[in-house]
């Protein structure tokens, strides 16, 4: 089962920063948090992971609390290419991706 | 750098009969993963293989599902005979490594089961 709660769907302006929650609080200390999105029609696509620190790349920004109980995936400038289903994750270095429902993002014009 | 290929994109078959998918990894990639995605739900994983050999198929139901990547690079799944729960999309991802951070994921198979 997957370990994370995510809400069903979220709604963001384009142009605006897209904030997704998601709650992990049975994380355990050596435990990753994932995020990726998956595009109507196509297969997932990796967003980006963190431990403990807050990380950042091209794509968003990820910020995990510091009891690592829950994280925020931000998009800062949504565009509605960014439409999509986004997943967050928890996985230990060795485990296989667990995939819940996700959280369905629209962005509107 | 070309992406996971699959073949084909879509299918429709009658329940009891037979159908099989095709993979063809990133080059160079070692680990190759099957899920089945249901309508509505996140991908599962059904095998993952390292190189040929299998490291885990813990959630493929083995009666009726097999795959193989013989050579370590194409893969194909197959199901035999096909029930009405097995339609779904089934993707097909490679990594790198076995334990690396990223999966690529193909663009899928949707398989219809009337």
């Amino acid at each position: 089962d997957a370990k994370t709660t995510q809400p069903t769907s979220m709604d963001c302006a384009e142009g605006r920063a897209a904030n997704l929650p998601c709650n992990h609080s049975t994380i355990s200390g050596n435990e990753y948090v994932y995020w990726y999105r998956q595009i109507h029609s196509q297969g997932p696509q990796y967003i980006i992971h963190g431990l403990k620190n807050n990380e950042t790349n091209e794509m968003a920004s990820l910020i995990i609390t510091e009891d690592r109980k829950s994280s925020t995936l931000i998009l800062p400038h949504a565009t509605l290419r960014d439409t999509a289903v986004y997943y967050c994750i928890v996985r230990g270095y060795t485990d296989k991706l667990i995939f819940g429902t996700g959280t369905r993002l629209q962005v509107f014009p | 750098e070309a992406g996971v290929a699959q073949s084909p994109r879509y299918k429709i078959i009658e329940k009891r009969q037979s159908v099989a998918f095709w993979c063809n990894p990133i080059s160079g990639h070692a680990t190759l993963y099957w899920y089945q995605q249901i309508l509505g739900q996140g991908p599962k994983l059904l095998i993952q293989f390292q190189n040929n050999g299998v490291v885990d198929d813990s959630q493929l139901p083995k009666d009726r599902f097999s795959a193989e990547r013989l050579k370590g690079v194409d893969s194909t799944l197959k199901i035999q005979p096909a029930k009405l729960e097995d339609s779904a999309v089934y993707l097909c991802a490679s990594s790198l490594r076995v334990l690396d951070n990223e999966q690529f994921f193909g663009p899928g198979t949707r398989l219809t089961v009337l």
